[in-house]
């Protein structure tokens, strides 16, 4: 029930085109929805986050959507860059446990 | 900046050996979590410190793995009798909780390789 399912393992984008990436979860207690984004050789970082009481965050390139009745979230990146190559994490955190849970990452491949 | 910092950035040591890899959070985070990222793999939870309360050790695969943080500070994550599946990247990542936001801050990773 800890677990938090991400897929697709890989993905390749044709540059300009939208990569999309899903996260779903069974913990019901988990209100708390970061994306983070690792490039190689360096350690994850936090890309954007979402809370459960808003469907949908945005910033710039990168949209988070929250469909809180299905237990699922994604990741949209929209005209995707060869800069946006890198692997991508989502997670989950429940007030109580403060551990963050992980995805199995996905790495993504812009061509250009 | 000081983000969080770790050493070493590399290791190479032979099988039955034990290693020491330092982390240095950022100054004035309460919570440090120790991650091991094997070659392509997701991120796997180790230890959890939060402030001053017994640390959180259910990732631990085997009881050659330990960890300490002094003084609230710096942490050491000791791997006795190494053994090559030890083999991995080990990250640290510090937070501060924040109106129940969480951002984790990850250093740079100590690239482990047993020999």
């Amino acid at each position: 029930q800890q677990q938090v399912k991400q897929s697709p393992q890989s993905l390749i984008v044709q540059k300009g085109g939208i990569s999309i990436i899903n996260c779903a979860y069974e913990n019901t207690a988990f209100d708390y929805f970061p994306w983070y984004q690792q490039f190689p050789g360096k350690g994850p970082a936090l890309l954007i986050a979402i809370r459960p009481d808003v469907s949908e965050k945005k910033e710039g390139r990168f949209t988070i959507s929250f469909n809180k009745s299905a237990k699922q979230f994604s990741l949209h990146i929209m005209d995707s860059q060869p800069g946006d190559s890198a692997t991508y994490f989502c997670a989950a955190q429940s007030g109580g446990a403060q551990k963050l849970v992980f995805g199995q990452g996905t790495r993504l491949t812009i061509n250009p | 900046g000081a983000g969080v910092s770790q050493s070493p950035s590399n290791k190479v040591t032979e099988k039955g050996k034990d290693v020491e890899l330092r982390c240095d959070p950022i100054s004035g985070h309460t919570a440090l979590y120790w991650y091991r990222q094997s070659l392509g793999q997701g991120l796997e939870f180790l230890i959890y410190f939060q402030g001053n309360s017994a640390p959180d050790k259910s990732g631990l695969p085997s009881d050659r793995f330990s960890a300490e943080r002094t003084g609230g500070s710096v942490s050491t994550l000791t791997i006795q009798r190494t053994q090559q599946e030890d083999s991995a990247v080990y990250l640290c990542a510090s937070s501060l909780r924040i109106q129940g936001k969480e951002t984790q801050y990850f250093g740079p990773g100590t690239r482990l390789l047993v020999l």
